[in-house]
C-alpha cells in the first residue's frame, strides 16, 4: 500500500533552517509529485509547493518563494523540504503529499517548532 | 490566486441528520475540486476528487457536487465517525488553494 512516511518533530530557533524528509513506498516514486501543506496549530491548511520527483521540476507558493527549497533522491524515494530564515510565524505540522493532480496520499506530518 | 470559501465556518448536527457545506472558488475551476476530512492530530483524508468522485473506500453517505465556482460536500446521514473538519481544494491552477475549513460539531 502507498506510504509517506516523515522525519520526526523539529524545534529550531528564530533564523535557522529546517528539513523534512518523506520516504515514500509502496508506488513507483518518480510516478507522482510530491506536495508540501503545512498547518499551524488550530489553522487550515497552506499549500506550498511541488516537485516531480522525475524531472526535478518545481514550483512554489509565492509566499516561500527564496525560502523552501523543495528536493528528492530517487535511489532512496525520498523526498525533502528545506525551509530557511525560520520565524515564530513558522511553527506548524509540515505534511508531504502524494498527487497525480489532487492529494490521493499524505504523510502522517511533522511538527517543527520555532522558538528561541 | 484562486480564493477558495466555505460556509458555514461551523456547522452542528445529530447523527443522523443530513448535512451540506458549501465552497465557492473565486473563479472558475470547473470541476477540478477536491474534499478532505481532518480529525484532530491527524492528516487530511481524501473524500472527493474531481467534485464529484468518490475515493475508493469512502462510504457512499459521502456526496460531492458543482462546478465552474460552486460545490457542495453532503454526508445524506451523519454518523459519529464524520465529526470532523471538512476542506475544500482547488487543483485547477497553481497555486493550489484549500478553504479555510467548514468544522462539523455534535449538536
Amino acid at each position: 500500500q502507498v506510504q509517506l512516511v516523515q522525519s520526526g518533530a523539529e524545534v529550531k530557533k528564530p533564523g535557522a533552517s529546517v528539513k523534512v524528509s518523506c520516504k515514500a513506498s509502496g508506488y513507483t516514486f518518480t510516478s507522482y509529485d510530491i506536495n508540501w501543506v503545512r498547518q499551524a496549530t488550530g489553522q487550515g491548511l497552506e499549500w506550498m509547493g511541488w516537485m516531480n520527483p522525475n524531472s526535478g521540476n518545481r514550483g512554489y507558493a509565492q509566499k516561500f518563494q527564496g525560502r523552501v527549497t523543495m528536493t528528492r533522491n530517487t535511489s532512496i524515494s525520498t523526498a525533502y523540504m528545506e525551509l530557511s530564515s525560520l520565524r515564530s510565524e513558522d511553527t506548524a505540522v509540515y505534511y508531504c503529499a502524494r498527487s497525480g493532480s489532487y492529494l490521493g496520499h499524505w504523510g502522517q506530518g511533522t511538527l517543527v517548532t520555532v522558538s528561541s | 490566486d484562486i480564493q477558495m470559501t466555505q460556509s458555514p465556518s461551523t456547522l452542528s448536527a445529530s447523527v443522523g441528520d443530513r448535512v451540506t457545506f458549501t465552497c465557492r472558488a473565486s473563479l472558475s475551476i470547473t470541476s477540478w475540486l477536491a474534499w478532505y476530512q481532518q480529525k484532530p492530530g491527524k492528516a487530511p483524508k481524501l473524500l472527493i476528487y474531481k467534485a464529484s468522485s468518490l475515493e475508493s473506500g469512502v462510504p457512499s453517505r459521502f456526496t460531492g457536487s458543482g462546478s465552474g465556482t460552486e460545490f457542495t460536500l453532503t454526508i445524506s446521514s451523519l454518523q459519529p465517525d464524520d465529526f470532523a473538519t471538512y476542506y475544500c481544494q482547488q487543483y485547477d491552477t497553481y497555486p493550489w488553494t484549500f478553504g479555510q475549513g467548514t468544522k462539523v460539531e455534535i449538536k
